[in-house]
């Protein structure tokens, strides 16, 4: 069964550095990767996603993530963190059938 | 706009009084689901549905309800609740099978005391 892993329930940066939120999954079968962020008090909005193709992945507010195969990772990444960027974070995988099978997120504090 | 409304969004009920969540969704999309989000578990799927008529259990099924009579509308019952269902609960709809990922409602917050 697939499964995915959130390393950090919580993650501290500074305002201008940068932003690393860790994801590791497991299936058996290519899998359809996804970010999400979820803002105090609302729903998720998707941030980016990988079904095939480029490895590498562009989402909205500058956020990226990279999918590598051999380390069964899609770590989502920023260069430079805003104040703006303080939320939940959620990383999910879906094999084709109908479960986006959610990690148990990431919070991200930014600090001025 | 494209998107997923549901309604209550807040919610105080008591053990054992029957409760409806609403979801209705304008994008014409074929698949619909319910999430509840608990702290520390992230979200797991309780129903989903792949069109009219077709639902099927997630992993968090026991104690709830769904229905697919009309494709925009995707309500969750609660039959009977209990204090292990205060939760916030999310639907969420696709128009694909897995690759184009869910829209998202603001979800709603439900506290049975």
């Amino acid at each position: 069964a697939q499964s995915v892993t959130q390393l950090g329930s919580h993650v501290s940066v500074s305002e201008g550095a940068l932003v690393l939120l860790r994801c590791n999954y497991s299936s058996s079968v290519p899998p359809y990767l996804f970010w999400y962020v979820q803002y105090p008090n609302q729903g998720l909005q998707l941030l980016l996603k990988y079904t095939t193709g480029a490895t590498l992945v562009k989402g909205i507010n500058g956020f990226e993530a990279e999918f590598k195969k051999s380390e069964t990772s899609f770590h989502l990444t920023k260069p430079s963190a805003h104040m703006s960027d303080a939320a939940e974070y959620f990383c999910a995988v879906n094999t084709g059938f109908q479960k986006l099978v959610f990690g148990t997120g990431t919070r991200l504090l930014v600090s001025p | 706009e494209a998107q997923v409304t549901q309604n209550p969004r807040y919610l105080i009920t008591v053990t054992g009084k029957k409760l409806t969540v609403t979801c209705s969704q304008n994008m014409n999309h074929e698949y619909m689901s319910w999430y509840r989000q608990d702290p520390g578990l992230g979200l797991r799927q309780i129903y989903y549905s792949m069109n009219v008529e077709v639902t099927d259990k997630g992993d968090v099924p026991e104690g709830y309800k769904v229905s697919r009579k009309e494709k925009r509308n995707f309500p969750l019952i609660l039959e009977s609740p209990s204090p292990n269902q205060t939760s916030l609960y999310f639907c969420a709809s696709s128009s694909r099978g897995g690759e184009g990922g869910y829209t998202f409602g603001s979800g709603t917050r439900l506290t049975v005391v």
